[in-house]
């Protein structure tokens, strides 16, 4: 069954902690993002990377962290400098080629900071 | 960088009318107009995408119109059903060619039976 798998789907955490959210790709998708949604706002870019071993920041990095070491991974780490980390994070892949292609989502996590 | 400015935020209909939701963006490379359509709870799922080549495109009860000069796109919904109830997003890849897409803010639609 092919697709973008995230966890965990819910996470509470205490304020001042570091989080890791996961995602895993079986598409072999070379291109991978992760998006944070909330209410009104729409989606907006963390992070993305292109290729293994590197990335680039999106439009809100601040206090968010990624790595791309292997192609069918991409965790996104929520640390504690971010300072409003409650939101519902998406990760997504699409391929790399010449025209830019449909995005795939995973199913999302709610991460709510108590 | 690129913008989008989707409205209306919230579209309430009557089953078996029309929906539009308009979108406009601001870097004129843009090139790739998805539509993203999201059920409460669940992954946002593309239902029409168009390229700047194409002035409209349709898929069954959904279309989409691009107006490059105006840089201006919008989505219709005809005959619209009780399962269309979603928030749907507009985006746009910009002049990046990076892959990534920028979104709109989000259209709430609500079909009453």
């Amino acid at each position: 069954d092919g697709g973008i798998t995230q966890s965990p789907k819910y996470l509470f955490r205490k304020e001042g902690q570091n989080v890791t959210l996961s995602c895993e790709q079986n598409l072999n998708h070379d291109a991978m993002y992760w998006y944070r949604q909330d209410p009104g706002q729409g989606l907006r870019l963390i992070y993305y990377s292109q290729i293994v071993n590197d990335f680039q920041k999106g439009d809100i990095a601040e206090g968010y962290s990624v790595s791309r070491e292997k192609k069918e991974s991409f965790p996104l780490t929520v640390t504690s400098a971010q300072k409003n980390p409650t939101a519902f994070y998406l990760c997504a892949s699409n391929r790399q080629g010449m025209n830019t292609g449909e995005l795939f989502f995973g199913e999302g996590s709610r991460l709510t900071v108590l | 960088g690129e913008n989008v400015e989707q409205h209306p935020s919230t579209l309430s209909v009557q089953e078996g009318d029309s929906a539009v939701i308009k979108c406009t963006y601001s870097d004129s490379a843009s090139n790739y107009f998805p539509w993203y359509k999201q059920e409460l709870g669940k992954r946002p799922q593309l239902i029409i995408d168009i390229r700047s080549n194409v002035g409209e495109k349709k898929d069954q009860r959904i279309a989409v119109t691009l107006n490059k000069t105006a840089k201006h796109f919008s989505l219709h919904i005809t005959e619209t059903q009780p399962e269309d109830s979603a928030v749907y997003f507009c985006a746009s890849d910009g002049s990046s060619n990076t892959g990534k897409l920028i979104f709109g803010q989000g259209t709430t639609l609500q079909v009453k039976p």
